[in-house]
């Protein structure tokens, strides 16, 4: 596989439920991403890992939990969601230290009932 | 306030036209502008991106137009083709500083 892949790509779970979404960069990237993407909204950015150090938490709600193992793995752990975080979870990768250029993957689309 | 202020939201452009997108932005900081085009299922990808120090960028089709005194910048896609059908984000950044701040999007629609 080449470039970002991002697993699943569809889910739906209830608000009490716990669910992880997962992406995969072969890359060789060092930094990567987790971004929203929300109708009619620009991209927001959640979480930023730099070899593996969190190094950016936008402010976002503790129901959103980001691992990342390694370099090439990034993980959002969701729980007691709430309907309004329904959304696309686009990740992204980016070589350490280019500015702006960022490999997304195809996203997870994510529905809160 | 670290915003990007694209428009318009939404354009239909014949085939073979000129689509024009612009972006406008406040911090002055910013010297990094990409463009990213975004297909239908598929994530954002890099089109095309500019650095304050030039006023426009070619690649094939696609010229970003920037004027630094005004704080705005624009893509305009030449002979508009079916294919180029897709949303376009502009984004802003500074210095080494990966963070994007991306515009709204705008859905470009090409009718053939």
């Amino acid at each position: 596989e080449t470039g970002v892949t991002q697993t699943p790509r569809h889910l739906v779970m209830g608000m009490t439920n716990k669910k992880s979404l997962k992406c995969e960069q072969h890359l060789g990237h060092n930094a990567m991403y987790w971004y929203k993407q929300s109708a009619k909204k620009p991209l927001e950015l959640m979480f930023v890992y730099n070899f593996k150090e969190q190094t950016e938490n936008n402010s976002v709600p503790s129901r959103f939990s980001p691992e990342c193992p390694n370099s090439s793995h990034l993980f959002l752990h969701l729980h007691t969601l709430q309907p309004e975080d329904s959304a696309l979870y686009l990740c992204a990768s980016s070589p350490e230290r280019v500015t702006g250029e960022l490999f997304f993957g195809e996203g997870s689309r994510l529905t809160v009932l | 306030q670290q915003q990007v202020k694209q428009s318009p939201q939404s354009l239909i452009v014949q085939k073979g036209g000129i689509s024009i997108i612009n972006c406008a932005y406040e911090n002055t900081a910013f010297d990094y502008f990409p463009w990213y085009q975004q297909f239908p299922g598929k994530g954002p990808a890099l089109l095309i991106a500019i650095r304050p120090d030039v006023s426009e960028k070619k690649e094939g089709r696609f010229t970003i137009s920037f004027n630094k005194s005004a704080k705005q910048f624009s893509l305009h896609i030449m002979d508009s083709q079916p294919g180029d059908s897709a949303t376009y984000f502009c984004a802003a950044s500074k210095g080494s500083n990966y963070k994007l701040t991306f515009g709204k999007g705008t859905l470009l629609t090409v009718n053939p």
